[in-house]
């Protein structure tokens, strides 16, 4: 079985500033991917990056990135010069190759953006 | 491109009641996927489709259960509703697997049991 923790219910950060979302895992199966969405308050999820298990480098889309450290079974997403609108709900997730698109989620942090 | 569209977007039901909600995938995709989200369990896999078939199911009781048809369009269905199937349920489409990453989600529809 999958397990994914996030441990911050909610994180506040200043408009511009980096912020750091933290996500463990826990899967005893080789090849997995790690997903980051982003949930505003009309409900739609939205993707906003992808690692694969596998991958040497760690993934970069835009302003976000994901710090992943395979050993520590942690994929952290890294938001750098935050906007107001990203305030929003966002998701950890991972699913196992093969498994089609069954994916297990965290339980979400609620970011919010100040001025 | 159109996106994920799912339907009704909201509808209240009482207890013992049956429903039905709609999933149209994006033009070209195969998988659907449908997820329950709720403020106490959080966002839990139910099932999947891919070509008209199931390929993954949840740990969700029988009365929930789904089809998918052969435009890919999908619906699921739960009967004898209970209080605490009230919840957000998202659909999620995607060309086969996860290869690139991406689920596209739909904006939900948002089950009210009283």
């Amino acid at each position: 079985a999958q397990k994914i923790t996030q441990t911050q219910p909610g994180m506040f950060v200043q408009e511009k500033e980096a912020v750091t979302l933290d996500c463990t895992y826990d899967t005893s199966d080789p090849s997995y991917g790690l997903f980051w969405y982003k949930q505003p308050s009309s409900g739609e999820m939205i993707f906003l990056i992808y690692q694969g298990s596998y991958d040497q480098q760690n993934a970069t889309e835009g302003r976000y990135s994901l710090n992943f450290q395979k050993a520590r079974k942690s994929a952290n997403l890294v938001i750098s010069a935050s906007q107001l609108g990203d305030s929003a709900m966002y998701f950890c997730a991972m699913g196992i190759t093969g498994g089609g698109n069954k994916l297990t989620f965290g339980t979400g942090t609620q970011l919010k953006v100040e001025l | 491109k159109a996106g994920v569209t799912q339907t009704p977007r909201y509808l209240i039901k009482t207890r013992g009641q049956q429903v039905t909600l709609s999933c149209s995938p994006i033009s070209g995709h195969r998988s659907v996927s449908w997820y329950q989200q709720t403020p106490g369990q959080g966002l839990q896999f139910l099932f999947e489709y891919f070509s008209e078939t199931q390929r993954n199911k949840g740990n969700f009781p029988g009365r929930f259960s789904g089809r998918q048809f052969s435009n890919s369009r999908s619906e699921m269905n739960v009967s004898t509703l209970e209080l605490g199937d009230s919840a957000l349920y998202l659909c999620a489409s995607s060309p086969s697997g996860w290869n690139t990453g991406e689920l596209f989600f739909g904006e939900g529809s948002r089950l009210t049991v009283l």
